[in-house]
């Protein structure tokens, strides 16, 4: 059974540092593994997805990187600011078929200004 | 807007009472979800549907059903209403290989 985990669940830094969020998931046979963003009392953002064929993606800010045989994803975030407080989740995707997404349990983000 | 939107929002009902919650896709996506977040934040797939294959995870009562009046609705009716069902429900849609696409979610509340 596949198990995601999220560290550190909760993470508080002053605006302007760069971050790195971690994802770990128990099974490497992934199709692949994408990032969302959750703010309070709203739903899924997606940031990025990774196919299980590459290393990385990047949009903005925002880098995900990929090591499919240690089963860790991170992403990393440079020069954060307070609108980037919110719970990042990321989830990994089995197969093709339907229900074979598996969340991690997050992490809230907190950007101090 | 190219999305996925449900209705309603917000949701508050007697126990017992029988409710649906709407979804609609228009991304010409395959395959449409729901999803419950508990008081916990975690997201748990209840059920996963394409024009062909209702797929249903094995822990969620048979209270709950999916309907799907065409590829672009998932629809989700939900009988005799418990205290436990009180949750934040997501629809999503995703494409074969493509990324998933998720509704704003609406927040139930059974009192």
């Amino acid at each position: 059974k596949q198990e995601v985990t999220q560290i550190p669940a909760a993470l508080s830094v002053p605006e302007g540092e760069n971050l790195v969020l971690n994802c770990s998931f128990t099974d490497s046979a992934i199709y692949n593994l994408q990032w969302f963003r959750q703010d309070p009392g709203k739903g899924l953002t997606s940031l990025l997805l990774i196919q299980s064929s590459q290393r990385e993606q990047t949009s903005g800010r925002l880098n995900a990187s990929l090591d499919k045989s240690s089963g860790r994803s991170t992403l990393y975030i440079a020069a954060s600011q307070p609108g980037d407080s919110a719970t990042y989740l990321c989830a990994v995707r089995l197969g093709t078929g339907a229900n074979n997404l598996f969340f991690g349990t997050g992490t809230r983000l907190t950007v101090i200004p | 807007d190219t999305a996925v939107s449900q209705t309603p929002k917000y949701l508050v009902t007697q126990m017992g009472n029988d409710k649906s919650i709407k979804c609609e896709q228009n991304l010409g996506h395959d395959t449409m979800y729901w999803y419950k977040q508990d008081s916990k934040k975690f997201l748990k797939i209840m059920f996963s549907y394409n024009n062909k294959e209702l797929i249903i995870n094995e822990t969620v009562p048979n209270r709950f059903s999916p309907k799907s009046p065409d590829k672009a609705h998932l629809n989700l009716h939900i009988n005799s209403l418990e205290l436990g069902d009180s949750a934040v429900y997501f629809c999503a849609s995703s494409q074969l290989q493509g990324s998933y696409t998720f509704g704003s979610g609406t927040r139930l509340t059974v009192v």
